[in-house]
């Protein structure tokens, strides 16, 4: 199993500009969540999927949409970057049950200028 | 105010001394969790606890549910054991601490 994976690695985009971060897990894991993660601070979760088909709002979801239309992927959306949108971002997923742990993906780290 | 505490936020060890890091929390959970972050950014999962005790190789993982505290040992530290440790809880949502950057010198 690939695990999480996550593209692109780095990516600069400029102020208003839109992209797609991906994020792909092959173990067939109900839940995935996107984080990012600041310097000097910690993870906040943006959104987070409990299924293909349902998605919801975590602590940061401001200038963020998903989509959630098959078990593996989990796309995170900026449209109209901004500078306060540099940050490193992690997918992350888990299986069903309560305290399963989680897998992280690689990091997408994000530079808007 | 920070829903999971971290201690300390840094720390430097010589190689060989038992390292402690410490994780205090104000929510109810269902389970805390050891993640290390590696300098390339890469996270991984050390313990998933809900109760007691955990030990893998050097690494022991407690936690204590009726004081919200969890402590992460490291036994005969080595320099590969630089990383951020970074100590996360199942509440109604998963909540992390900012992370304890490790650096042990040979």
């Amino acid at each position: 199993n690939a695990g999480v994976t996550q593209t692109p690695k780095f990516r600069i985009l400029k102020i208003g500009q839109s992209m797609t971060l991906q994020c792909t897990q092959d173990m067939n894991h109900n839940y995935m969540y996107w984080y990012r993660q600041d310097p000097g601070m910690g993870l906040k979760l943006i959104y987070y999927s409990v299924g293909a088909g349902i998605t919801d709002k975590g602590e940061v979801p401001n200038g963020y949409n998903v989509s959630r239309s098959t078990t593996e992927d989990f796309p995170l959306r900026l449209e109209l970057a901004a500078p306060s949108q540099t940050s490193v971002y992690f997918c992350a997923s888990r299986a069903r049950t309560g305290q399963e742990t989680q897998y992280f993906g690689p990091g997408t780290r994000l530079l808007v200028l | 105010k920070n829903e999971v505490e971290q201690s300390p936020q840094n720390l430097t060890a010589q190689e060989g001394e038992f390292i402690t890091i410490n994780c205090s929390y104000s929510v109810g959970i269902s389970a805390l969790h050891w993640l290390q972050q590696h300098p390339g950014g890469g996270i991984v999962s050390l313990f998933m606890l809900s109760s007691g005790k955990k030990k893998h190789g050097r690494l022991i993982a407690t936690i204590n549910i009726q004081e919200k505290h969890s402590s992460l040992h490291i036994t005969a530290s080595h320099p590969r054991d630089s990383a951020v440790y970074i100590c996360a809880v199942n509440g109604n949502q998963f909540y992390f601490g900012t992370g304890t950057s490790l650096t042990v010198i040979p």
